[in-house]
């Protein structure tokens, strides 16, 4: 059971090159997130998928586009990477999203992305 | 502003020492509560978490969380830490906002462990 997996691990771009980062979980969970880590700001919220085709902006969505592909993956592209980009990169996924309820997230391992 | 503090960035223990890592955090209504571990270069593990019920939590790896509702506070402790407990610890809530599972995290707490 691989839990959550995510690919690249690392990541080398150039400012305005594209690149997309993939993410799969074999949970059967129904919600998928994507977060960002930055020093001394722990993680920050992009995008995240309540279900199979839909998808919602988190705290700081500017930049990056994601797609819900099926139940199982979750992507998270830049189309122009800066170098503000620059950050480690985590997918979670969790059983259920209610309003005023919750589950647990769990996390993949993270793609450690640098933007030259 | 609504939010999940850490106040200490580095903690440094002995091996064999207590620890007691704090997180208060600011919403009206009691949020859920998590603590994650993050160890150097993977991603984050679930130590413990707080939905109701009785307020202190056991965890995983000997670790355990109160919860103080008159201090808003949610705070982890280990009664003797070993050198593999050397990691990042994160704080995180879900407030009662409605609409989705946002989980809101602290800044972090690094911890070293001296042997």
């Amino acid at each position: 059971n691989a839990g959550v997996t995510q690919t690249p691990k690392f990541q080398v771009l150039k400012t305005g090159q594209s690149m997309t980062l993939q993410c799969a979980q074999d949970m059967n969970h129904n919600s998928m997130y994507w977060y960002r880590q930055d020093p001394g700001m722990g993680l920050r919220l992009i995008y995240y998928s309540a279900s199979e085709g839909t998808t919602d902006k988190g705290e700081v969505p500017n930049g990056y586009n994601v797609s819900r592909l099926n139940k199982r993956e979750f992507s998270l592209r830049l189309e122009s990477a800066a170098p503000s980009q620059t950050s480690v990169y985590f997918c979670a996924s969790s059983g259920v999203l209610l309003a005023g309820g919750t589950d647990t997230q769990y996390f993949g391992p993270g793609t450690r992305l640098t933007v030259l | 502003a609504q939010s999940v503090t850490q106040p200490d960035i580095h903690i440094t223990v002995s091996e064999g020492a207590s620890l007691e890592l704090r997180c208060n955090y600011s919403y009206g209504a009691t949020p859920y509560l998590f603590w994650y571990v993050q160890s150097p270069g993977q991603g984050l593990q679930l130590l413990l978490k707080y939905f109701s019920g009785d307020t202190l939590v056991q965890g995983i790896k000997g670790f355990e969380a109160e919860f103080k509702r008159s201090q808003s506070s949610f705070n982890l402790r280990k009664p003797s830490v070993h050198w593999s407990d050397a990691a990042e610890y994160f704080c995180a809530v879900v407030p009662f906002s409605g609409g989705y599972n946002k989980l809101i995290f602290g800044a972090g707490t690094r911890l070293a462990v001296h042997p």
